[in-house]
């Protein structure tokens, strides 16, 4: 039972255009939206975070976007550069505890 | 920010062994650890989350005498994988939250192989 789906494991994208990842979930508890970044062998790092009171939250190049009532969120990354490659994991909390889903692989060629 | 260390960064060992992996926040401290595990091309799984000086709780599948976790102080979490076997080759992550709501910090990792 996978609450949180990324349905595209892998992304390619141009440096300089917009990469956009998505991510579904189905339980409506969740309180909390992540965006992680991972290199293999690394743990990983938070980029950004949205709560379900919000539809949009917006730091420097990524932007979330957030529809409760389809239960769906996005990380748009604009420009997209070369050091963007790496995994992306969506993450949803409820309690504190998170629920990963299964990672998008971002490459972004020169 | 929030710095997590984990140690080893990786281990090999041989099957039937004992291996713990130490989890620790460097420049805060830590009200609640998590431990994940990922498998290759899969996602980060919750193993269990410990809160300082209480036991830990398991998810759902977790054995809590394989898998025993510690948190003796707010920095400072370990996770002691008991008489491994080689389906517990894996990729082990902490990650440690203070007071902030939702925000995890994560550690680097640790990468068991068990022969």
């Amino acid at each position: 039972d996978q609450q949180v789906k990324q349905n595209s494991p892998s992304l390619s994208v141009q440096e300089g255009r917009i990469s956009i990842l998505n991510c579904d979930y189905t339980n409506s508890m969740f309180d909390y939206f992540l965006w992680y970044k991972k290199y293999p062998a690394e743990g990983p790092t938070f980029l950004i975070s949205i709560s379900s009171i919000k539809d949009k939250n917006e730091d420097g190049r990524f932007t979330v976007f957030l529809n409760k009532s389809a239960k769906h969120l996005s990380l748009h990354i604009v420009p997209s550069q070369p050091g963007d490659s790496a995994v992306y994991f969506c993450a949803a909390s409820a309690k504190r505890k998170l629920i990963f889903g299964q990672g998008t692989e971002l490459s972004v060629k020169p | 920010g929030a710095v997590v260390s984990q140690h080893p960064s990786w281990v090999i060992c041989k099957s039937g062994t004992s291996v713990k992996i130490e989890c620790r926040s460097l420049d805060f401290q830590a009200t609640t650890m998590f431990w994940y595990r990922q498998f290759p091309k899969q996602s980060l799984m919750l193993m269990a989350t410990s809160n300082e000086g209480s036991k830990a709780t398991y998810e759902q599948g977790v054995e809590k005498d394989k898998f025993l976790i510690n948190h003796a102080s707010l920095t400072l979490s370990t996770l002691t994988v008991t008489s491994a076997h080689p389906e517990d080759s894996s990729f082990y992550i902490c990650s440690a939250s203070d007071s902030f709501p939702n925000e995890q910090f994560f550690g680097p990792g640790t990468r068991l192989t068990v022969l």
